[in-house]
């Protein structure tokens, strides 16, 4: 069974720094590559950066360009997000998505359950 | 502004049949898999169509996809209450070079 498990997030000041994990397991996690979705509270979806299976292709949105680093351990199944100069507008439910193939299609077939950044001071 | 298009709610009764639309670009549904989203609600979204029109093992064939130009469209037919929930259309933006998704359509049923 596939399993993502996000964890890092809670209540930071604008202008500090937060990093997101997510622990996956139950597929071959370099075969694939993910993704970080972020979800505003009663917002829709928005796509936050996605690696490739061998971080040789990475994106970011135009909103966290230059403030945030997405980035990947294939020996731990395990994905990041560093976040800084962290702004009121990046407060969302972070989610963790896995990529239907080994490149950055935007095909997300599994989703973890979010982590909550909430930007205030 | 969502890069594509999508009416924000629908409605239907029942056992009736409902479609969702998604209007792009060149850049993005003109050129790129559409996928399909099902988030009830306080869960995280799930997969319902990839490749345009391919469904998941696990979902029911009630539901389906389709892909015309720069439009997409969700058909979920024998509605039931379980259905409720936001839907959101997703794919690839070639130029912007970022995943892009709808503002998501929230289907209620009556």
């Amino acid at each position: 069974e596939v399993q993502l498990v996000e964890s890092g997030g809670g209540l930071v000041q604008p202008g500090r720094s937060l990093r997101l994990s997510c622990a996956a397991s139950g597929f071959t996690f370099d075969d694939y590559a993910m993704h970080w979705v972020r979800q505003a509270p009663g917002k829709g979806l928005e796509w936050v950066s996605g690696i490739s299976w061998n971080s040789g292709s990475i994106g970011y949105a135009d909103s966290v360009k230059g403030r945030f680093t997405i980035s990947r351990d294939n020996a731990k199944n395990s994905l990041y997000l560093q976040m800084n100069s962290l702004r009121a507008e990046d407060t969302a439910l972070y989610y963790c998505a896995k990529d239907k193939t080994i490149a950055v299609t935007g095909i997300y077939d599994y989703w973890g359950q979010g982590t909550l950044v909430t930007v205030s001071s | 502004q969502s890069v594509l298009t999508q009416p924000p709610s629908v409605s239907a009764a029942p056992g009736q049949k409902v479609t969702i639309s998604c209007s792009g670009s060149s850049s993005n549904i003109g050129n790129n898999y559409v996928s399909w989203y099902q988030q009830l609600p306080g869960t995280a979204p799930k997969l319902l169509i990839y490749d345009n029109n391919k469904r998941p093992s696990g979902i029911p064939d009630r539901f389906s996809g389709s892909k015309s130009g720069t439009s997409a469209t969700l058909g979920i037919t024998g509605l039931q209450t379980g259905d409720e929930a936001d839907y959101y259309c997703g794919t690839w933006d070639s130029s912007l070079s970022t995943g892009v998704f709808g503002g998501g359509t929230k289907l209620t049923v009556l």
